[in-house]
């Protein structure tokens, strides 16, 4: 069975204090890794795809990296408004649907950035 | 461009009942997909329609189903409500419907089984 375990469950840190998220995964050879980004009362907004260990993306303050058992949301230099729950979902490459749904998600990390 | 919308946003009914939820997705994108998400479980695979057909579907009871209509569209139907069928139902549509396409999500329609 899939699974996705991130950590932690929340961490608070104060603006312009780089840190890391973690995803840690189980699945049954890799499709695709993908992060979301979810803020309250509303559906997860998509950040980024990974499809094999070594690859890296960037976006504005956010670096995804992936290895072949978990993957980092790096963020440098947060500010108030990158507060948000981050998720990550795996998709395995024995699925058999052909688009990038059928996503198992992890329980995601709450961010908050004080000022 | 309008994103993914969802009807209705907040949805009270009884234990028993069936309800009904509505998705309407970004202009040109054909692959529709659900999901739950609770506290506890987290997001939750629901289906994913492409073209009016069901392309996949997760580990729910058959009291959960959908539809596509071809103007893409979708309905999700819960028949006979169960108290833990209370969740935020998430709606995701895609372009192409291959994984390259990545999801975007509606806001969702909160459901409350009392």
């Amino acid at each position: 069975e899939d699974q996705v375990t991130q950590s932690p469950e929340a961490l608070r840190l104060q603006e312009g204090e780089s840190s890391s998220l973690n995803c840690s995964y189980t699945v049954s050879g890799l499709r695709g890794l993908f992060w979301y980004r979810q803020d309250p009362g509303k559906g997860p907004e998509f950040l980024f795809t990974l499809y094999s260990a070594g690859e890296e993306k960037e976006k504005e303050r956010l670096k995804a990296t992936l290895t072949k058992k978990e993957s980092f949301l790096h963020i440098t230099a947060p500010k108030p408004e990158d507060s948000a729950t981050y998720l990550c979902a795996v998709q395995p490459l024995l699925y058999s649907g052909g688009g990038a749904d059928g996503l198992t998600f992890g329980k995601g990390t709450h961010l908050i950035i004080q000022p | 461009k309008a994103g993914v919308t969802q009807t209705p946003r907040y949805l009270i009914k009884t234990r028993g009942q069936q309800v009904t939820l509505s998705c309407s997705p970004i202009s040109g994108h054909r692959s529709v997909s659900w999901y739950q998400q609770t506290p506890g479980q987290g997001l939750q695979f629901l289906f994913e329609y492409f073209s009016e057909t069901q392309r996949n579907k997760g580990n729910f009871p058959g009291r959960f189903s959908g539809r596509q209509f071809s103007n893409s569209r979708s309905e999700m139907n819960v028949s006979t409500l169960e108290l833990g069928d209370s969740a935020l139902y998430l709606c995701a549509s895609s372009l192409t419907g291959s994984i390259n396409s990545p999801l975007h999500f509606g806001n969702g329609t909160r459901l409350t089984v009392t």
